[in-house]
Formats: C-alpha cells, sequence, structure tokens
C-alpha cells in the first residue's frame, strides 16, 4: 500500500476563516511534507518533518501553521488567508532514509483550496 | 541556474508514438531519481524511480539516468490518449534525501 490519504479534497473559505487540512499515510514513512502547487507549475515545497519535528520551513508566511500529532499524521492549519493562497495543497511522505536507495517520495490527490 | 531544467511543452504526438521526456540536473550529489504523472487537478502519482544510473523498464515505461551527462529521460511507447497528462521529473541527494528537486513538468498530449 502506497497510498497518502488527504482531506477534505476541496475547501472553500473566507478570508476570516480558520480551517485545517488533514494528511495520513500508513507506509511507516518518517518523512512528511506540504507542497502548495499553483496550475501549470511544479510542486512548491513548504514544509517538511522529519521524525514528527520541523525539519524545514521553506519561509512560509505564519498564516499556514503545520503540526505533525504523530508519525502518520500531518496536519495544515490555515487562518486569514489571503486570494492568492487558492492552489492545490499537496502532502507526501517517504522513508526519510537515504543508504538503502529507495528514497521514494508518495503524494496524496491533494485539497483544492479556494480563499475567497 | 536552477537545480533541475525540464521542457514545459507542450508535447503533442499521434497514439501509438514513442515519446521520451528528458530533464537535466546540475548536483552531482543527486542519486534518486523519480517520474510522476500528473494529471490535471490530480495529485502526482509515482511512475518510476531509479537509484544512482541505469536504466528500468516497467510495461511501456523506460526510465534512463546518466549521471556523467546529469541527464535522465523517461520512454513511452505506444502512447495511448490517456497517457496525456502532466510529467514531472524529481530527485534528491544523499546528504539532503528529505529535499527534492522538481523540473517544471512537460505537457504531453497524445492525440487519437
Amino acid at each position: 500500500d502506497t497510498e497518502v490519504t488527504q482531506t477534505p479534497k476541496h475547501l472553500v473559505m473566507g478570508m476570516t476563516n480558520k480551517k485545517s487540512l488533514k494528511c495520513e499515510q500508513h507506509m511507516g514513512h518518517r518523512a512528511m511534507y506540504w507542497y502548495k502547487q499553483k496550475a501549470k507549475k511544479p510542486p512548491e515545497l513548504m514544509f517538511v518533518y522529519s521524525y514528527e519535528k520541523l525539519s524545514i520551513n521553506e519561509s512560509v508566511p505564519s498564516r499556514f501553521s503545520p503540526e505533525c500529532p504523530n508519525s502518520s499524521l500531518l496536519n495544515l492549519h490555515l487562518h486569514a488567508l489571503q486570494p492568492e493562497d487558492s492552489a492545490l495543497y499537496l502532502c507526501a511522505s517517504s522513508r526519510g532514509q537515504g543508504a538503502d536507495g529507495k528514497n521514494i517520495q508518495y503524494f496524496g490527490a491533494g485539497t483544492r483550496l479556494s480563499v475567497l | 541556474q536552477k537545480e533541475v531544467e525540464q521542457d514545459p511543452g507542450p508535447l503533442s504526438v499521434p497514439e501509438g508514438a514513442i515519446v521520451s521526456l528528458n530533464c537535466t540536473y546540475s548536483n552531482s550529489a543527486f542519486q534518486y531519481f523519480m517520474w510522476y504523472r500528473q494529471y490535471s487537478r490530480k495529485g502526482p502519482e509515482l511512475l518510476m524511480y531509479t537509484y544512482s544510473s541505469g536504466n528500468k523498464e516497467d510495461g511501456r515505461f523506460t526510465a534512463q539516468v546518466d549521471k556523467s551527462s546529469k541527464y535522465i529521460s523517461l520512454f513511452i511507447r505506444d502512447s495511448q490518449p490517456s497517457d496525456s497528462a502532466t510529467y514531472l521529473c524529481a530527485m534528491s541527494g544523499i546528504y539532503n534525501f528529505n529535499k527534492f528537486y522538481f523540473g517544471s513538468g512537460t505537457k504531453l498530449n497524445v492525440k487519437p
């Protein structure tokens, strides 16, 4: 099973709302990622969690707040977003170990976010 | 200079054609190479994975890595209209293996 599950699939929110995106994997992966993808562009890295600790924050605005409650779950809390934050938000996971030649990243189907 | 370069296309071919998609990269530390297929408004789906150099074949798909030239390729044989999608290459290195670098994606259209 190489499945990464994201909920919800679609989300519409106003600029004053607070919402959360959720991501789950059961592959035993110890690295989990949030990406933002705009139309006709590649995924843009936002955050990386490694062994449930935040290891990379690509200078993301504080209105995006990640959380990793355990090794299988990843959340992205959203607050006071702007219309330009409308995008496809992708979660991904990987083993987090490079020594055995299997550093593969698997993606979820994404959450399509619209900020009004 | 970007870490990974990929021609954005679009690439339009007739059904049954052999398709060649390519990426070049600049970081000699990259060891893990992936190709993803992404349909419109969907998440990227892993197609092929190669560690270090060499070729790998899976059905109609063949992935090649030439580390001496810093060049990777994906070949699709007997292309089908259902192969119409954007193809993304991605890679990571042995020192910072939690950071993946993506090409810009090539949009492929296979005409019936």
